[in-house]
């Protein structure tokens, strides 16, 4: 199976602040790699596909960047709704896999 | 707009048996791969299974193998998830979710790809004793 590596595990950061969030594939995937975000109580929500599709109604804040291994989601201006975990999930192959998340908090 | 609410969770003990499903409205359910997800306490997100349109092609995680089965009714518009001979280690929040997935051009060739675009709220699963 192929391993996807996420970092950070968590962060802290202000509104305003601009995120980076990276993941690392265990082998090339392509561009076969989506971002998903995922808030307590509530169902994932798509961001990005292909690495770099923004999903419509996604705010344009939010850009994913990458390819064949090394992966990026960047928030520019972190808003108060963006507070939540990030995951990224390989669709290259079977089964799919996906990295360990990033919980982004308030700081 | 689409959604998608699952049921069927609950307690169990381990060994036992659940049905999950997943029902659909708002689009055309016949025309989507569809997937099952799970999140255990405390823990990521995983991939369980997910089935072709047509219910021909069917994959999953090597963990759950030949004890859940992943099914679908298109008349219905509904998804199940089997899940027999139960683990504790099966205990999680179980999502379906729509796969709005189509192809893309990467180095002269073209490709599948997923975008799970609809999620259902989640349905609990507990194995314990």
């Amino acid at each position: 199976a192929i391993q996807m590596t996420q970092s950070p595990s968590s962060l802290s950061a202000s509104v305003g602040d601009r995120v980076t969030i990276t993941c690392r594939a265990s082998q090339g995937i392509r561009n076969d790699l989506g971002w998903y975000q995922l808030k307590p109580g509530k169902a994932p929500n798509l961001l990005i596909y292909t690495a770099s599709s923004l999903q419509s109604g996604v705010p344009s804040r939010f850009s994913g960047s990458g390819s064949g291994t090394d992966f990026t989601l960047t928030i520019s201006s972190l808003q108060p709704e963006d507070f939540a975990t990030y995951y990224c999930l390989q669709d290259y192959n079977y089964p799919r896999t996906f990295g360990q998340g990033t919980k982004v908090e308030i700081k | 707009e689409g959604q998608l609410v699952e049921s069927g969770g609950g307690l169990v003990q381990p060994g036992g048996s659940l049905r999950l499903s997943c029902a659909a409205s708002g689009f055309t359910f016949g025309s989507y791969w569809m997937m099952w997800f799970r999140q255990a306490p405390g823990k990521g997100l995983e991939w369980v299974a997910n089935i072709k349109e047509d219910g021909s092609d069917k994959h999953y995680v090597d963990s759950v193998m030949g004890r859940f089965t992943i099914s679908r009714d298109n008349a219905k518009n509904s998804l199940f998830l089997q899940m027999n001979s139960l683990r504790a280690e099966d205990t999680a929040v179980y999502y379906c979710a729509r796969d709005s997935g189509a192809t893309y051009s990467y180095d002269r060739r073209t490709y599948d790809y997923d975008a799970l675009d609809i999620w259902g709220q989640g349905t609990m699963v507990t194995v314990s004793s």
